[in-house]
């Protein structure tokens, strides 16, 4: 099966500074690789996807790089704003081809920003 | 309240006791999702359901049984529980046929005495 690792753990950086954080994954048959944030007591969200045809996608603040040939994907924050402390979680997903399938997370990075 | 919605929302049971997890989606989706939150291991998907029907048991315990009565409803029934099962059990839904947006639940905090 799928097995994704996530780093770091934890994450600190000064307030308007960009933040970076690391996934790979194992199954190169993975094509769908979503970002979830939770804050503490909330349910995750997605933030931020992006599928194996494409290399990179922006939305604001927020991108997310993919590299098949390495099998990692990075999720890139700039500017970073206090409201964006929180656990950050990469997940993959292998397309289902028409039914369900459930997402593989990494363990989380735990992104502090220091005002 | 729209979107996924789940109850309870905290429980404590013993470990002999029967109980039951209720989510349930607003959403039109025809897949759902039971995950598992604990403190020190990542989301871990637990159960997976496609128009009702389950295509998915992650190697869960049989003390853990899932129902889908239709695309809307998903519970967890519980019995005979150990303490390492206490976590959050996330529910989440998402429109299935194509890899998108899994839409979670605020989950059950469950605890096991």
């Amino acid at each position: 099966g799928e097995n994704v690792e996530q780093h770091p753990s934890t994450l600190s950086v000064q307030e308007g500074d960009s933040a970076v954080i690391k996934c790979t994954y194992s199954d190169s048959a993975s094509n769908y690789f979503p970002w979830y944030k939770q804050e503490l007591g909330k349910r995750p969200q997605l933030i931020i996807d992006i599928r194996s045809n494409v290399g990179e996608k922006k939305d604001q603040r927020i991108a997310v790089t993919l590299n098949k040939t390495a099998k990692h994907f990075s999720l890139h924050i700039t500017e970073t704003q206090p409201e964006d402390s929180a656990v950050y979680f990469c997940a993959a997903l292998k397309d289902p081809g028409g039914g369900a399938d459930g997402l593989t997370f990494g363990k989380g990075t735990h992104l502090i920003i220091q005002p | 309240e729209t979107g996924v919605t789940q109850t309870p929302r905290h429980l404590v049971m013993g470990m002999t006791n029967k109980k039951s997890l209720k989510c349930e989606q607003h959403l039109g989706h025809n897949a759902m999702y039971w995950y598992k939150q604990s403190a020190k291991k990542p989301l871990e998907l637990m159960f997976v359901y496609n128009f009702k029907e389950q295509t998915e048991n992650n190697s869960v315990p049989s003390r853990f049984s899932p129902e889908c009565p239709n695309s809307s409803h998903l519970f967890l029934h519980l019995h005979t529980l150990q303490p390492e099962d206490s976590a959050l059990y996330l529910c989440a839904s998402s429109q299935g046929g194509y890899p998108g947006e899994q839409y979670f639940g605020p989950g059950t905090r469950l605890t096991v005495t």
